[in-house]
This record gives structure tokens, C-alpha cells and sequence, in this order.
């Protein structure tokens, strides 16, 4: 089945404390992303990837790394969490051609900072 | 700044009626806009694409138009039923090496049996 794997659909952690979050997709796709999405605000793009070794800033990058060292792998770093993190985030992937098929997402990582 | 719109209350419909979801953007020159659906708690899940030189495309009950002069897309439901309730999600994407999709906030659509 073609899909968008993340990891892990909750997480609660403390402040400063560095973590992971990872996303797997199965499709050969070149373009990943990632998401946050908040109450009033919608989904708001983080960083994005066009291929392996190439990733670029999004709308709201501050707090936040990345790394694309294999096609299938995208994950997401959050080096020293704070509360305003606390969001729920969303990977995403597609063709290179974005405009041929439309984005698959994953399931999604729900993340408190306390 | 790039503006995306769409009702920010929630659209109640009947049972059976079309439900129509309006999406406006402003500062934007989008190579294709897509419509996506999501449910509580859940990833979204692409519905329709449609690129700047098309103006309608129709899947299923599912209708997009495209209006790059009046700078909307109209997305239409038909025979619409209680499990097409959902948040309805538009997108506009410049295309080519640019930033990928930004999201409009959403509107909540609720089909009344």
C-alpha cells in the first residue's frame, strides 16, 4: 500500500530535550514536506525537501533541522523542543511534478512540549 | 503577502443538496490548486488538482472550477451525504522549484440528515 509513515503518532516530552520524528514514505517520491498544523492558524509548511541532500526553509523553520539522505527518509529534529513547538505536525510527499498527482500525507505526530 | 480564503464558519447543508466551498486567494499565481479533506484528528487526503489552464474538472460526485481572472476556485459536492462531512482543505502551488503547497485554513462542511 503507498503511504506515508510517521513516527510516533504521540509524543510528550520536556523542554530542551532533543528528539526525532520520522517519516517514511514507499512511493519513489522526490518531494517531501513537513507540516504544522494549529488551531486558527492551518497547516503551515516547515521545510521541504526537492531530492536527496537538497532541503530548503519553508514558512516557519526556526527550531527546527532536517536531513535527506535517502529518498524514502525525511525526518524531522527538533533540537531543543520549547512548548510553542506543541503542534500537530504532518509529513507529507509527492512527485517531483507536484501539479501530476496531489500530496500523500501521513497520519500525523501529535507533540506536547511541557 | 500571499493570501489563501475559504469560509472560515462552518457550512451546514441538507442531506441530498450540493454543497459548494469557495476558495480566494490574492498575491498568488498558483500553477495548479488542489482540494483536499480531512477528518478530525487526521492526515488530509487529496481530493481534486487542477491546473491554471483548466477550468473544471469533475471526479465522481466531486466538482473544481478554476478562475485565475476572479482569482477563486468553487469546489462542488453533489447528492451530498451525511459522510462527506469533513474540514475541506484548498491549496495553490506556484510549481516548479518554488515552495510547494500553501494551505488555505479550512472549511468545516456538515451534511444534515
Amino acid at each position: 500500500e503507498a503511504q506515508v509513515t510517521q513516527n510516533p503518532r504521540y509524543l510528550i516530552t520536556v523542554t530542551g530535550k532533543k528528539l526525532t520524528v520520522t517519516c517514511s514514505q514507499n512511493m519513489n517520491h522526490e518531494y517531501m514536506s513537513w507540516y504544522r498544523q494549529d488551531p486558527g492558524l492551518g497547516l503551515r509548511q516547515i521545510y521541504y525537501s526537492m531530492n536527496v541532500e537538497v532541503t530548503d526553509k519553508g514558512d516557519v523553520p526556526e527550531g527546527y533541522k532536517v536531513s535527506r539522505k535517502e529518498k524514502r527518509n525525511f525526518p524531522l529534529i527538533l533540537e531543543s523542543p520549547s512548548p510553542n513547538q506543541t503542534s500537530l505536525y504532518f509529513c507529507a510527499s509527492s512527485l517531483r511534478d507536484r501539479g501530476l498527482k496531489g500530496y500523500t500525507f501521513g497520519s500525523g505526530t501529535r507533540l506536547t512540549v511541557v | 503577502s500571499q493570501k489563501i480564503e475559504q469560509n472560515s464558519e462552518a457550512l451546514n447543508i441538507q442531506e441530498g443538496k450540493t454543497a459548494t466551498l469557495t476558495c480566494n486567494y490574492t498575491n498568488y499565481s498558483p500553477a495548479y490548486l488542489q482540494w483536499y479533506r480531512q477528518d478530525p484528528g487526521r492526515g488530509p487526503v487529496f481530493l481534486l488538482l487542477i491546473r491554471e489552464n483548466e477550468k473544471e474538472k469533475r471526479k465522481e460526485r466531486l466538482k473544481v472550477t478554476f478562475d485565475t481572472t476572479l482569482k477563486q476556485s468553487l469546489f462542488h459536492i453533489t447528492a451530498s451525504q451525511p459522510a462527506d462531512s469533513a474540514t475541506y482543505l484548498c491549496a495553490l502551488d506556484a510549481g516548479g522549484g518554488a515552495d510547494g503547497l500553501t494551505f488555505g485554513k479550512g472549511t468545516h462542511l456538515i451534511i444534515q440528515p
